[in-house]
């Protein structure tokens, strides 16, 4: 399967604790993008990666969210401290060029992070 | 503020009949408008992708249509199945945005037989 692979599939945590997403984008791709939706919500931007940069961050909270895509290895999303609200389903999606420009956007099969 | 409203929230049709999902959208600069299919559970997927210059886009049987000035897009299914049940997704990107797209809610699709 050469598409976009994020594990867990389930995540389930409690308050406090840290929750870690990993994204392995198409073989190839260069650009990540980490999206969270909300039940019954459009899914909502949250960052934007190339291998070792963060490109673009406006959609992430400031506090307890991290995202990172090293040169080796999946692009992960970091939740420190957990909290109810925290729960939703994280989409990554992958593409060979630059989103805004027509480039082809994969996604995932999400996480879903419970909070209780 | 950059926005895109998809109606109707929810429809249901016949097996076999044809709908038409409207998306509006007040983003701009505009970039390029997307459709995408996202079935319960799952990751969505592309069904077609549109740039200011173009105004009908087909994929089987789906077909989008783009109007740039009045800012809409409408998603077409002709002779639905029960497999087109999902819901469906207007995405459009900000010129300059990198990759902020913004999303619409989707309107979720129900085809009983």
């Amino acid at each position: 399967n050469a598409g976009v692979m994020q594990n867990p599939r389930h995540l389930v945590r409690r308050r406090g604790q840290e929750a870690r997403l990993r994204c392995s984008p198409v073989k190839g791709h260069s650009h990540v993008y980490w999206y969270r939706q909300l039940p019954e919500e459009g899914l909502k931007f949250m960052v934007y990666l190339q291998k070792e940069n963060i490109i673009d961050e406006s959609g992430m909270p400031k506090e307890r969210f991290s995202a990172e895509f090293p040169k080796e290895g999946p692009s992960i999303l970091r939740i420190q401290q957990v909290v109810r609200g925290d729960s939703a389903a994280y989409f990554c999606a992958s593409s060979p060029l630059l989103a805004e420009y027509t480039g082809e956007l994969f996604f995932g099969e999400g996480s879903r992070l419970t909070v209780l | 503020k950059n926005q895109v409203e998809q109606s109707p929230q929810s429809l249901i049709i016949l097996e076999g009949k044809n709908c038409t999902l409207q998306c509006n959208y007040t983003v701009s600069p505009f970039s390029n408008l997307r459709w995408y299919k996202q079935d319960t559970g799952r990751g969505p997927v592309s069904l077609t992708i549109m740039t200011f210059s173009e105004n009908t886009k087909s994929n089987g049987r789906y077909t989008a249509t783009l109007d740039a000035d009045t800012k809409q897009s409408s998603l077409h299914i002709t002779a639905s199945q029960l497999s087109d049940s999902a819901s469906y997704i207007c995405v459009v990107s900000e010129r300059g945005s990198q990759g902020n797209l913004i999303f619409g809610k989707g309107t979720k699709l129900s085809v009983k037989p």
